[in-house]
Parts: C-alpha cells; structure tokens; sequence
C-alpha cells in the first residue's frame, strides 16, 4: 500500500497561514491525495482530495507538486477550531481494498491565540 | 442533509462477550465502511458493504463481522471480545464504494472498553 510521511505534530498562531506537509514518493499515478482532519472527540472530517493540479475549497488548498510526490494543505488563517490531527491519505482502487482509507498517524496541529 | 449517525456512543463490555454496533449512513450514500481507532493512532480499516454485501476487508479476524441493510443502515458485530478490541469503532458512508475521488463522511463513533 502506498504510504505517506507527514511532520509529528507543528504548532501555529491563530489568524496565521498553516503548511502541512505530507511526503508520498510511492504514489501511483491513479492515486488521489486526500486530507481529513479529527477534531478531538470527533470521527475525521474531510478536508479536500485532489489528483494532479491544486485545489481549493471552502475549508482549505491543496498544493500538489509537479512530480505528485509531495503535497502541502494550506490553511490561509488558523482559527482555534482547526486544532486538530491532520491526516494526508493516499485513496486507491485495488479489488480487494475497495478504495479504503489507509491513515497514519497523521500531523497534530496545535493553534495558540 | 442527515449525517453519519452511530449508536451507542459509549459501551463497556467484558472479555468473552459480544457486542454490535450500529450506524446510520449519510442520506444518499448507499456504501459503508468501518473502521478501528486504538488511542493515540489512525484509523484502522476494518470492512466495507457495498449492496449489503462485504466487498472489502482488512486484517482483522473473522470474530469481527457486519451486516448492511436496504436502507444501507449497517451493523458492526464483534465475538468474543478481548481486551485490545478496546478503541473507537468508526463507521463511514459514501456515495461509491470504489470511486477514489469519492470522500468518505464519518460518525463520531463508538468508545467500546472491553474490561
């Protein structure tokens, strides 16, 4: 299974920009990048997914290397709220699988006000 | 829009026994997944139903099984518990089961403690 790498935890000012990083050099090239974050006490939430050029959301930006085999999510200002573990999946087609979510242990991100 | 609902939300049971946990899918979406949480780690995948039938399964052993019904509710049964089934049960409903652009929407889960 593709895996990914992702920074232990990082720490950020509230109304600041937020980079999270997240290494998949194994990535296939039908491999879609997903972020979800888990507030505590909460299931994970989905945050946004993209394949090949950035994207951006309500919540979020997804900034995907040319080679696809880093991808940095982007908080354009941290708010309290968005204290949380941030998880960089790798979603795939296999036939047994069925396309399920494969999580690490994800990036805790602290906001301080 | 009704989201992912899961009940109960907290249950503590005693090694040997069985428990089933129950989860409403997200309005529309007709494929449910599972998932295990131990403290401090991701989830964990566990099954999927997909037109309640299991169409994907994880590393886990027989004794955890589920049951999807027509109204794509879903089941999670576990026998003979020990005491490392202990975590948060996730359960996860999307519009396909296999679509990788497809997100998955999450209940906030069940605390099993197995004691």
């Amino acid at each position: 299974d593709a895996k990914t790498t992702q920074p232990n935890s990082m720490e950020s000012n509230e109304e600041e920009p937020v980079h999270l990083p997240c290494n998949h050099s194994t990535i296939s090239g039908t491999d879609y990048i997903h972020w979800y974050r888990q507030l505590p006490s909460q299931g994970p939430e989905y945050v946004i997914h993209g394949l090949t050029s950035n994207v951006n959301n309500r919540m979020a930006s997804l900034a995907i290397a040319e080679d696809r085999k880093s991808s940095t999510l982007i908080l354009h200002r941290a708010t309290l709220r968005d204290a949380a573990v941030y998880y960089c999946i790798l979603r795939a087609f296999y036939g047994g699988s069925q396309g399920n979510l494969i999580f690490g242990k994800g990036t805790k991100l602290s906001v301080k006000p | 829009e009704t989201g992912v609902t899961q009940s109960p939300t907290h249950l503590i049971k005693t090694r040997g026994q069985q428990v089933t946990l129950r989860c409403s899918s997200q309005s529309g979406h007709n494929t449910v997944s599972w998932y295990q949480q131990a403290l401090g780690q991701g989830p964990q995948f566990i099954f999927q139903y997909y037109r309640e039938e299991e169409n994907g399964r994880g590393n886990f052993p027989p004794r955890f099984s589920g049951l999807q019904f027509p109204n794509y509710s879903s089941e999670l049964n576990v026998n003979a518990l020990e005491l490392d089934d202990s975590a948060l049960y996730l359960c996860a409903s999307s519009l396909d089961p296999g679509a990788r652009n497809s997100p998955l929407h999450f209940g906030n889960g069940t605390r099993l403690t197995v004691t």
